[in-house]
């Protein structure tokens, strides 16, 4: 079983800044599994970033995701208020099928 | 526009079965996977299950031995069964559609509904 893991746990932002979240898997992964998720309060996740580093449809392109292997970033410039929320890392093809990562918040400095 | 909406009882008592229904517009359910994903108050998201229109199910291994997810293509409906509930499976549960192909990822969702398992 890969066991994700990410951090912070919550991350203090100031409008206009940037955040950088970052999603570790317990072993090496294929990149192409590797999807991040936005949840906002009261709100379905909704799919930012798939195959570690392609936008999904309607996505601003402040979103970005990199990485390879086991490390995986999740980068955000310039925050606007609507992106205050919680973000989630998701796996494909370990056991179970697909397993998230227990989120970062980001929040209002 | 592609929707999901699910439905069913928000309450359940304890030791009986949690019955949901996923109602799907904009587009055949035959023409995707689709999924249940839960959260429970306050904390992560977990895979439950998908199904594809021809029956073809996986499962969470930890729930696997209580999960029946099912499918009703002339209702363009998916369902979700788990039994002999208890106050852990207390959640907010989400339909899904899962996007095939090299990346397998969860493109849209419904509302998501409360169950609370309580008697």
């Amino acid at each position: 079983e890969i066991v994700l893991t990410q951090s912070p746990g919550t991350l203090s932002v100031s409008p206009g800044e940037r955040a950088t979240l970052s999603c570790r898997a317990s072993q090496g992964i294929d990149s192409d599994y590797l999807a991040w998720y936005q949840q906002k309060p009261g709100q379905a996740p909704r799919l930012l970033v798939q195959g570690a580093s392609t936008r999904a449809t309607g996505i601003p392109d402040r979103f970005s995701g990199s990485g390879a292997g086991t490390d995986f970033t999740l980068t955000i410039n310039r925050l606007e208020p609507e992106d205050f929320a919680v973000y989630y890392c998701q796996l494909y093809g370990s056991s179970p099928l697909f397993t998230f990562g227990p989120g970062t918040r980001v929040d209002i400095k | 526009q592609v929707q999901l909406q699910e439905s069913g009882p928000g309450l359940v008592k304890p030791s009986e079965t949690l019955s949901l229904t996923c109602s799907v517009s904009g587009v055949s359910i035959t023409t995707s996977y689709w999924a249940w994903i839960r959260q429970p108050p306050g904390k992560g998201l977990e895979w439950i299950g998908y199904i594809y229109f021809s029956g073809n199910t996986n499962y969470n291994p930890s729930l696997e031995s209580r999960v029946t997810i099912s499918v009703d293509s002339s209702k363009n409906q998916f369902s979700l069964q788990l039994t002999s509930v208890a106050a852990a499976d207390t959640a907010v549960y989400y339909c899904a559609r899962l996007k095939t192909g090299r990346s397998k990822t969860f493109d849209l969702w419904g509302q998501g509904t409360l169950v609370t398992v309580s008697s």
